[in-house]
């Protein structure tokens, strides 16, 4: 069964620094993996996706991520957070083309002290 | 504009009284799916359409039904609701199959039930 973790519960940083959000996938095959964002009271947000290629996706809002299979992780990287990136971030992932269930991590916090 | 639309947005019922969320995608895709959001638990897939008249179970089907007449619409019912129902419900959709990772998720709709 594949399945996506995210080991921290709660990420806080300064406004100005650089945001790490992590994410690691246990997934068989060749791995899709996604960051998605929600904000308060909305629906989910497609951020970027990694389907093959280049290890360091970049995406929406000055948002990057990198694969590393070695570590099977995906981790979401910002150079600069902003107050206005505080969310609720979500790592998922299937299997490749032709899969049909997509897994979710449990979420991460996100919150950008001014 | 493109949108995925759910309605009720906000419902509180009792237990045993049949009800359906209904969702509505406007971008002619092919693949429709319902998750639930519980804390903790981040969002776990419910039923998911790959296309009408094709629908599969998801992670957590129980208590659940749903069908896929029509292209855009892809209604949630839960025939009998129960206290353990009571979530947040997200609807997504994406164009097909090399795409379903990348999904367009509705407002949610917010269950109680009594």
């Amino acid at each position: 069964a594949q399945s996506v973790a995210q080991p921290e519960d709660q990420v806080n940083v300064a406004e100005g620094n650089p945001l790490t959000v992590k994410c690691t996938y246990s997934v068989s095959g060749n791995p899709y993996l996604f960051w998605y964002v929600q904000y308060p009271n909305r629906g989910l947000q497609f951020l970027l996706k990694y389907i093959t290629g280049d290890n360091l996706v970049k995406g929406s809002y000055g948002f990057e991520a990198e694969f590393n299979k070695s570590q099977t992780s995906f981790h979401l990287k910002k150079p600069s957070a902003l107050v206005s990136d505080s969310a609720l971030y979500f790592c998922a992932g299937h299997s490749g083309a032709g899969s049909y269930q997509l897994t979710f991590g449990k979420g991460t916090k996100l919150s950008v002290i001014p | 504009e493109a949108q995925v639309t759910q309605n009720p947005r906000y419902l509180i019922t009792v237990t045993g009284k049949k009800l359906t969320v209904t969702c509505s995608q406007n971008m002619n895709h092919e693949y429709m799916s319902w998750y639930r959001q519980d804390p903790g638990l981040g969002l776990r897939q419910i039923y998911y359409s790959m296309n009408v008249e094709v629908t599969d179970k998801g992670d957590v089907p129980e208590g659940y039904k749903v069908s896929r007449k029509e292209k855009r619409n892809f209604p949630l019912i839960l025939e009998s609701p129960s206290p353990n129902q009571t979530s947040l419900y997200f609807c997504a959709s994406s164009l097909g199959q090399s795409n379903t990772g990348e999904l367009f998720f509705g407002e949610g709709s917010r269950l109680t039930v009594l």
